[in-house]
């Protein structure tokens, strides 16, 4: 079973920028689609943003698009999430998440998850 | 847009007796529907997908049913260990966004 860790979060200020890490376990890392979902505090689960297992296509919700970058690095078996002009309201827990899906048949929903890394926008 | 609705938000139940969550899509997502368990500080774990299967290791007092438009999923004797939030999420859809309920915590009576 792949395990991910996150890293990178942190205390910004609002229009702040951060880049979130994830790290994956196994060799199988590009193997498969990997997401981000977010977790406000003391609140549901929001999917932010999708990229394909070789990072050819990438997808965003909404209330990310244009602000948040994710890519990978299959090699170093890595995935990020670049965050710009941060708001109050992207406070929460971030975890990677790798697809439940194999290769180019991505499924869209979660297998494994990060543990997260905790990220606060704040004045 | 899909929105999951699930019911109750809360659930009391006792340990050793049987846990009945609802999860309700606005239209049909056919058997697209997923069940994940998210412990106090911890990942969400999936629990169930294609609406009634198990995924790797967990335990087969877990079941889910139900197609279309209405899901359940059932514990049917509650361990001290089930004690969580159960989100679940429709997968019918492309992308993800806006694919779970709201959650259902299952606490102890």
């Amino acid at each position: 079973q792949m395990q991910l860790v996150e890293s990178g979060g942190g205390v910004v200020q609002p229009g702040g920028s951060l880049r979130l890490s994830c790290a994956a376990s196994e060799p199988t890392f590009g193997n498969y689609a990997m997401h981000w979902v977010r977790q406000a505090p003391d609140k549901g689960l929001e999917w932010l943003a999708f990229t394909r297992f070789d990072g050819s296509i990438k997808d965003y919700a909404d209330s990310v698009k244009g602000r948040f970058s994710i890519s990978r690095d299959n090699s170093k078996r890595m995935l990020y999430l670049q965050m710009h002009s941060l708001r109050f309201e992207d406070t929460g827990v971030y975890h990677c998440a790798n697809d439940f899906g194999f290769k180019e048949r991505p499924l869209g929903y979660f297998d494994n998850w990060g543990q997260g890394t905790l990220v606060i926008v704040s004045s | 847009e899909v929105v999951m609705t699930q019911s109750p938000a809360t659930l009391s139940v006792s340990p050793g007796e049987r846990a009945t969550l609802s999860c309700r899509a606005s239209q049909s997502v056919r058997s697209n529907l997923v069940w994940y368990q998210q412990k106090p500080g911890q990942a969400p774990r999936l629990l169930m997908y294609s609406a009634s299967t198990r995924a790797t290791g967990i335990p087969a007092r877990f079941s889910g049913s139900g197609s279309g438009t209405e899901f359940t999923l059932t514990i049917s004797s509650l361990q001290s260990e089930d004690f969580a939030v159960y989100y679940c999420q429709q997968s019918d859809n492309w992308p993800p966004e806006g694919t779970f309920g709201q959650g259902t915590k299952v606490e102890i009576k």
